[in-house]
């Protein structure tokens, strides 16, 4: 059974400032997602991920397989990025995700 | 194009009661994923079907809980005779296929309260 791990667990930036969140799991994957959750319960999927990086406007997302470690990244933090930013696994033996605990950040003006 | 659509968004049920919890996936999709946030805990997998099939239910409750995916109409989480501890938040996903290599489409959630 796949363990996925977060960190740090809550953070606090100041707007504008660059963010990094951290997800470890501790076997293979078939693909490893990355969504966010606003404050009101709505969980958006935010990247897809199976090697390699990927960007969408101030986000990037990046995985080392190897390491089986990837990176959240937001450049130019706004308050409205406040939210839970959870990793979710898929191993390549199941179909259903394995979630992080999630990671609350806040950006405050 | 509509996005999976959850109803009821909230849901207050006696102990004892049953809850029903419908899920109509993304125009197209044919798999259907539940999962289950417990007050201030992570998401947890609880079952995942496709159309008139459950391909994994490893995640649910033996007991009290069950899930369907008809020919026609929504997804359906039944739990029978609820208990306080079933007070959560409730989301449905879909996909246009299986695997995690394709993007799950959250609904908004069910938040069910039990008193």
């Amino acid at each position: 059974k796949n363990e996925v791990e977060q960190s740090p667990q809550n953070l606090t930036a100041q707007e504008g400032e660059f963010i990094t969140i951290n997800c470890s799991y501790s076997v293979g994957i078939s693909a490893l997602h990355w969504l966010q959750q606003h404050p009101g319960g709505g969980i958006v999927s935010l990247f897809m991920l199976s090697s390699g990086k990927k960007k969408h406007g101030r986000l990037i997302a990046t995985i080392n397989i190897q390491e089986k470690h990837s990176s959240l990244h937001i450049t130019a933090s706004h308050p409205r990025d406040s939210a839970v930013y959870i990793c979710a696994v898929i191993d390549n033996y199941g179909q259903n995700f394995v979630f992080g605990p999630g990671t609350r950040l806040s950006v405050l003006p | 194009n509509a996005g999976v659509m959850q109803n009821p968004r909230h849901l207050v049920r006696r102990r004892g009661q049953e809850a029903r919890l419908r899920c109509s996936p993304m125009k197209g999709h044919s798999h259907v994923y539940w999962y289950r946030q417990l007050p201030e805990e992570g998401l947890k997998f609880m079952v995942y079907l496709q159309k008139e099939n459950i391909i994994d239910e490893s995640g649910m409750p033996k007991e009290r809980f069950s899930a369907e995916f008809p020919k026609e109409g929504p997804s359906i989480l039944r739990i029978q005779q609820v208990v306080r501890g079933d007070s959560a938040a409730y989301f449905c996903a879909s996909s246009p296929l299986a695997g995690g290599a394709y993007e799950q489409y959250f609904g908004p959630g069910t938040r069910l309260t039990v008193t």
